[in-house]
């Protein structure tokens, strides 16, 4: 069974500071590996998702990347905002079914 | 731009109370999924639909049934409602055909007393 683990479950960081955040998953039979953004009381937006083929995608200050072999992915910020703080969650998927195991999810404060 | 709906975004039920959460999505999406979220447990994964009238049971599904009558209309059920399924409900959508990003409504926050 996948186990998705998310290590800070808090992180607290400068306005302008470059971040990553970490997500470690136990199955390497992964799909794909996605990354939500949540605000309090909100829905989740989801940010990037990558294919087990691929190694890394980008979205504007954002890159996420995928090392199956290791069983981790990583979520870079470049150049943290304010409006950056939320909840990070990552999500991996198995071959050939539709769900998602999610991680406890690292909420991010960026400060002013 | 897809768009997943629930009902309601807070409701209060008392022990006992048959309770209907619904979801809608607009983007003719094959699979619907209900989710709980509780803190330091994240979201477990509750029902999962990938067609119509079709269902299959997710991590924890004791308490609780779905309905999908039609393909955009997802619902969850709490047949009696208890105190430990107070709780925030996410509804999502994704496309079909295996894994895919999925579309989470803005979620509700039911408390039952």
């Amino acid at each position: 069974k996948q186990e998705v683990t998310q290590i800070p479950a808090a992180l607290s960081v400068p306005e302008g500071e470059n971040l990553v955040l970490n997500c470690s998953f136990t199955d390497s039979a992964i799909y794909n590996l996605q990354w939500f953004r949540q605000d309090p009381g909100k829905g989740l937006t989801s940010l990037l998702l990558i294919q087990s083929s691929q190694r890394e995608q980008t979205s504007g200050r954002l890159n996420a990347s995928l090392d199956k072999s290791s069983g981790r992915s990583t979520l870079y910020i470049a150049a943290s905002q304010p409006g950056d703080s939320a909840t990070y969650l990552c999500a991996g998927a198995r071959f050939g079914n539709e769900k998602l195991t999610f991680g406890t999810g690292t909420r991010l404060t960026i400060i002013p | 731009d897809v768009k997943v709906t629930q009902s309601s975004r807070y409701l209060v039920k008392r022990t006992g109370e048959k309770v209907f959460l619904e979801c809608v999505q607009d983007m003719d999406h094959e699979n619907m999924f209900w989710y709980r979220q509780d803190p330091g447990l994240g979201l477990r994964l509750i029902y999962f639909s990938y067609d119509v009238k079709m269902k299959e049971k997710g991590d924890i599904p004791e308490g609780y049934s779905v309905s999908r009558e039609k393909k955009e209309r997802f619902s969850l059920i709490l047949e009696s409602a208890s105190t430990n399924q107070t709780s925030m409900y996410l509804c999502a959508s994704s496309p079909g055909q295996g894994p895919d990003t999925q579309y989470f409504g803005p979620g509700t926050r039911l408390t039952v007393l």
